[in-house]
């Protein structure tokens, strides 16, 4: 099983500030690499897919970089909606899909 | 626009059962595998089951395999979760999930809003 680790485990931001959350995988995944938004009592929503894609209807300031083991979500300039869990999932070996943690990203 | 909307959740004895369901629609419902992915109390995202757009093809997380059954119904658009022998450590809130897959891989593109389901006595 491809085992997913997210850090921080919290992230302090101000509004208006850059945030970057990072993700990590056991083993290769190459490019299968989604994030998802969690905010509380919602279901998860789909960022990024692809590692770099964003979703349809995304703002441009979310971004996502990485291949392989190491993966990056950036969010260039924090907004009030954006305080919320991060997820990075892996569906390299699809259905066995495996999430990680999360990152909550909260406000300073 | 894509709808899942799930039903079924509730309170249920351990070693008791419950069958989930989700409506679906805005989209060809039988074109897309779908999953149920769930979330206990206060913790992370666990993929439950999956199944292929034909129903043809099942697949289950080890944590729930010969308790749980996946199945759909393509003529009434329709996503079910049967499940048997439920245990404490299945709390959760229940997603069902609809996959998009690029180059034979799939991530999830639309989420329920989830149902509740507690296994107490």
């Amino acid at each position: 099983e491809i085992v997913m680790t997210q850090s921080p485990a919290t992230l302090s931001v101000s509004p208006g500030e850059r945030a970057t959350l990072s993700c990590r995988a056991s083993q290769s995944v190459s490019s299968n690499l989604a994030w998802y938004q969690q905010k509380p009592g919602q279901a998860p929503r789909l960022l990024i897919y692809g590692a770099s894609t964003r979703a349809t209807g995304i703002p441009a300031r979310f971004s996502g970089s990485g291949s392989g083991t190491e993966f990056t979500l950036t969010i260039s300039s924090l907004q009030s909606e954006d305080f919320a869990v991060y997820y990075c999932q892996q569906y390299n070996n699809w259905p066995l899909g495996t999430f990680g943690p999360g990152t909550k990203v909260d406000i300073k | 626009e894509v709808q899942l909307l799930e039903s079924g959740g509730g309170l249920v004895q351990p070693g008791g059962s419950l069958r989930l369901s989700c409506a679906a629609s805005g989209f060809t419902f039988s074109n897309y595998a779908m999953s149920w992915v769930r979330q206990a109390p206060g913790k992370g995202l666990e993929w439950v089951s999956a199944i292929s757009g034909s129903g043809g093809s099942t697949y289950y997380a080890d944590s729930v395999k010969g308790r749980f059954t996946i199945s759909r119904d393509n003529f009434k658009n329709t996503l079910y979760l049967q499940m048997n022998s439920l245990r404490a450590e299945d709390t959760a809130v229940y997603y069902c999930a609809k996959s998009h897959f690029v180059q034979g891989a799939a991530f999830f593109d639309y989420w329920g809003q989830g149902t509740l389901v507690t296994v107490s006595s």
